[in-house]
């Protein structure tokens, strides 16, 4: 089984930089995924790490060290657009058949 | 860009009833996926799909459920009695391979379902 815990709502300011964090605990690591909800929306893929490190992708990036099971996702110059949900997910080697499994999601507001 | 998609995007039905939610995932993806989510909840897996058969599924997804690949496009998920706990938003999702790590779920834009 695995244990994903994010926080549950951040508040940050347009321009600024945010980082939402995520710890998680498997039995069989396989990698990290981020995903963005808006509200009555689908997840949208936005990152993806399977080694330690960082992995950047224009004003989104994305930390893993997995021997703390702790992820972050960092977002730079922060347009009210990013107000979503932002979700960690872990892929476990066993079972896998790609299955994610998600944590509760981080409700981002950006304020003006 | 090739993406998921999913129909009805709403779907009311009374309690007892049986429904059908359906899918077209992306065209050259192999591994496909049924995940809810309640209305202010984290999204949960249901079942996976891989080479006509189900891969793995959660405790959520008992008897009252099913899936069908019935045709070359097609990926479906039928429950047989609806309950009102089953209100949720059902998404649909598929991947290019499972076990390799580098393929992200691939999301539909959900159906709501709605029972009354």
């Amino acid at each position: 089984g695995q244990n994903i815990d994010q926080p549950t709502e951040m508040t940050a300011t347009e321009g600024a930089i945010v980082q939402i964090n995520c710890t998680y605990q498997t039995s069989g690591f396989n990698g990290l995924f981020w995903y963005q909800q808006h509200a009555g929306e689908a997840p949208t893929f936005l990152s993806y790490n399977v080694l330690d490190g960082l992995e950047e992708k224009g004003r989104f990036s994305s930390f893993l060290s997995r021997s703390k099971g702790y992820s972050y996702l960092l977002l730079k110059e922060l347009q009210m657009k990013d107000s979503a949900s932002y979700l960690c997910a872990v892929r476990e080697q066993i079972p896998s058949r790609g299955m994610l499994t998600f944590g509760g999601g981080t409700r981002l507001m950006v304020k003006p | 860009e090739p993406e998921v998609t999913q129909t009805p995007s709403h779907q009311v039905t009374q309690m007892g009833q049986e429904v059908i939610l359906r899918c077209v995932p992306i065209s050259n993806h192999l591994y496909f996926y049924w995940y809810r989510q309640i209305l202010g909840q984290k999204v949960e897996f249901l079942v996976s799909f891989y080479n006509n058969e189900i891969s793995e599924k959660s405790e959520i997804f008992d008897d009252q459920f099913s899936v069908e690949r019935p045709d070359g496009s097609n990926f479906t998920l039928k429950i047989r009695s609806t309950k009102l706990e089953d209100s949720a938003m059902y998404f649909c999702a598929s991947a290019l391979s499972g076990g390799g790590a580098s393929s992200p779920l691939h999301f539909g834009n959900g159906t709501r379902l709605t029972v009354t």
